[in-house]
């Protein structure tokens, strides 16, 4: 079956530690992106990318990473600098990043800080 | 910048309608949709509507679109236990990109005995 994983779904992280989030599709799909869910608040977008090798930033990049090496994968690392990085997060993909094609949305990882 | 608003709450009893509203600022909508989120998931998509639609049905929703009032709603007929989720409202403008998609804030759907 076709779909997007993320793991792990549960992450904690220490003070002045790097996290690593990851999205694995096997949709095929070109664009994939990440967003950053609060409670009570609409989804924010965090990084996005619509081809191999290319990403931009999104609304609310600042203490994040990305890289898309391969087409399946885009993870997501949530760095020292996000001082308020509890959330819930999303990974999502389309098939293009363009004509309206259908975000598909992963599980979600809930990073909460010790 | 543009925006979505919903209501955080609505409860209704099991077996009646729920309408769920929606509003938004952007002119340009092209596409508004409906996604559903239930507890500790990701959002899947129910259904979407073009600009230039009034209505649209798909089996127990109903998506009514007031383009003059920039007013979107769901109405789900006959609510189940199963229909207790997040609803999130969302649009997207003129270029269609799906990093342009601006998400409403949600609404919790609770159902009643």
């Amino acid at each position: 079956d076709g779909g997007i994983t993320q793991s792990p779904k549960y992450l904690f992280r220490k003070e002045g530690q790097n996290v690593t989030l990851s999205c694995e599709q096997n949709l095929n799909h070109d664009a994939m992106y990440w967003y950053r869910q609060d409670p009570g608040q609409g989804l924010r977008l965090i990084y996005y990318s619509q081809i191999v090798n290319d990403f931009q930033k999104g609304d609310i990049a600042e203490g994040y990473s990305v890289s898309r090496e391969k087409k399946e994968s885009f993870p997501l690392t949530v760095t020292s600098a996000q001082k308020n990085p509890t959330a819930f997060y999303l990974c999502a993909s389309a098939k293009e990043a363009y004509h309206n094609e259908k975000l598909f949305f992963g599980s979600g990882t809930q990073l909460s800080v010790l | 910048g543009e925006d979505v608003e919903q209501s955080l709450f609505l409860s209704v009893r099991e077996g009646d309608s729920s309408v769920i509203n929606c509003t938004y600022t952007d002119s340009s909508s092209t596409y508004l949709y409906w996604y559903k989120q239930e507890p500790g998931a990701g959002l899947q998509l129910l259904t979407y509507i073009f600009s230039n639609m009034d209505m649209k049905q798909d089996q127990r929703l109903t998506v009514l679109l007031n383009k003059k009032d920039k007013h979107l709603s769901l109405r789900i007929a006959d609510t189940q236990t199963g229909d207790s989720a997040i609803y999130f409202c969302a649009e997207i403008g003129e270029d269609s990109s799906a990093s342009k998609i601006i998400f409403g804030s949600g609404t919790r759907l609770s159902i009643r005995p």
